[in-house]
């Protein structure tokens, strides 16, 4: 089964500690990206890769690291420095630079207790 | 700086009713829109994709318009379904000029089909 796998589905987080969020495709896509969605609101972009051992930071970068050392994995980590973290985060892949659908995983919601 | 704007925010209607999603966005300059149906508690799933030169596009009793000129979509549902609920976004992606793009999202309209 191809797709986009994200672990875990909850997490919960005491404050000033640092989480890791998974995020796994088998797709073979070059492009991955790392997206922030809060009720009642739009999608927003953390962290994009575009291929491996590269990445860029988004609208909303700061408090999240990221890192592209295999193609197929493209974790994020959400440090003490992200002041409201408790929000529903979203991996996707796309095949490449150009092209145009993005191939969304089931997301991880995050509390902060 | 590209906003995207989805009305109504919420809509409730009877099975077998044709509905249509709005969506409008400040900046003409895009490469193409997209439209993504969300589940509660899950990921996006693209249903359309237009791009900039398309008018429309059609999949099953779904259609989607573009007027590129007057920065506006519609998503068209024929005949719908208790299954058609969801929330429904939109996204468009800023020309492409080689370097860097992104997507900008609305905030979507949340579906409600009644039996």
């Amino acid at each position: 089964d191809g797709g986009i796998t994200q672990s875990p589905k909850y997490l919960f987080r005491k404050e000033g500690q640092n989480v890791t969020l998974s995020c796994e495709q088998n797709l073979n896509h070059d492009a991955m990206y790392w997206y922030r969605q809060d009720p009642g609101q739009g999608l927003r972009l953390i962290y994009y890769s575009q291929i491996v051992n590269d990445f860029q930071k988004g609208d909303i970068a700061e408090g999240y690291s990221v890192s592209r050392e295999k193609k197929e994995s493209f974790p994020l980590t959400v440090t003490s420095a992200q002041k409201n973290p408790t929000a529903f985060y979203l991996c996707a892949s796309k095949l490449d630079r150009v092209a145009d659908t993005q191939y969304f995983g089931p997301g991880t919601r995050l509390t902060v207790l | 700086k590209q906003e995207v704007t989805q009305i109504p925010a919420a809509l409730s209607v009877p099975e077998g009713e044709n509905l249509v999603l709005n969506c409008s966005f400040t900046d003409s300059a895009i490469y193409n829109l997209q439209w993504f149906r969300q589940d509660p508690g899950k990921g996006l799933t693209s249903l359309l994709l237009i791009q900039s030169s398309q008018r429309e596009q059609t999949s099953g009793r779904l259609n989607a318009s573009l007027d590129k000129s007057s920065g506006r979509s519609t998503l068209y549902i024929a005949a719908s379904q208790p299954g058609d609920s969801a929330t429904y976004l939109c996204a468009v992606k800023k020309e492409w000029w080689g370097g860097s793009e992104k997507l900008v999202f609305g905030k979507g309209t949340k579906l409600t089909v009644n039996p």
